[in-house]
């Protein structure tokens, strides 16, 4: 099973910043393979970014995925106040398809 | 627009069988191009995904359940339903229902999208 570490768990940031979360794999992912989803209190997680690098539909493009093998990036460009959220990857180029345990967005 | 929602007891005894229903609305859940999934969130071990069906009953489910785990669909109702029998406190999670992509360039399974609103299950005495 393909786990999922990402990093930092927690980030303070201001609106209008920048954020950089990343994902690491414990294998390489194959055909970079991954995914990533926001999740706001209370709400199921919403897919942002699928093969990672493309946007789900409506998702906008402040929001940028990069990456591949083991290393993956959620850039969001300039944080705007429903960005704050906890952010998740998923992988999926081998089952069983795993999670990350999340990052958290705060406001600092 | 497509819409899921989970239903079902939000309490079940340790030993008990857990069972839980989406329901699919805003598309068929015989396209072809998706397989239907379930996922579950836990504080302990964050999010988890059990399994996933296709509308002609092929399933795939997470080892690390697959002994306790049964996932059927009903493509009539278009509903597909979960069981996980055995439940024990550390099954006490968010049940979430969620559309699984089937990709196109290699027939494998991939992202989850859209997801239920999600059902608390707790599992107690």
């Amino acid at each position: 099973e393909i786990v999922l570490t990402q990093s930092p768990g927690t980030l303070s940031l201001s609106p209008g910043e920048r954020a950089t979360l990343s994902c690491r794999a414990s294998q390489s992912v194959s055909s970079s393979y991954l995914a990533w989803y926001q999740q706001t209190p209370g709400q199921a997680p919403r897919l942002l970014i699928y093969g990672a690098s493309s946007r789900a539909t409506g998702i906008p493009d402040r929001f940028s995925g990069s990456g591949s093998g083991t290393d993956f990036t959620l850039t969001i460009s300039r944080l705007e106040p429903e960005d704050f959220a906890v952010y998740y990857c998923q992988q999926y180029g081998s089952s069983p398809w795993t999670f990350g345990q999340g990052t958290k967005v705060e406001i600092k | 627009q497509l819409q899921l929602q989970e239903s079902g007891p939000g309490l079940v005894k340790p030993s008990e069988t857990l069972s839980l229903t989406c329901t699919v609305s805003g598309d068929s859940i015989s396209s072809g191009s998706y397989y239907w999934g379930w996922i579950r969130q836990s504080p302990g071990k964050g999010l988890e995904w059990i399994g996933s069906i296709y509308y002609s009953r092929n399933t795939y489910y997470n080892p690390s359940l697959k002994s306790r785990v049964s996932i059927s669909i009903d493509t009539s109702k278009n509903q597909f339903s979960l069981k996980l029998i055995s439940v024990t406190a550390a099954d006490t999670a968010v049940y979430y229902c969620g559309r699984h992509r089937r990709l196109a360039a290699d027939g494998k399974l991939g992202w989850f999208d859209p997801w239920g609103q999600g059902t608390l299950v707790t599992v107690s005495s």
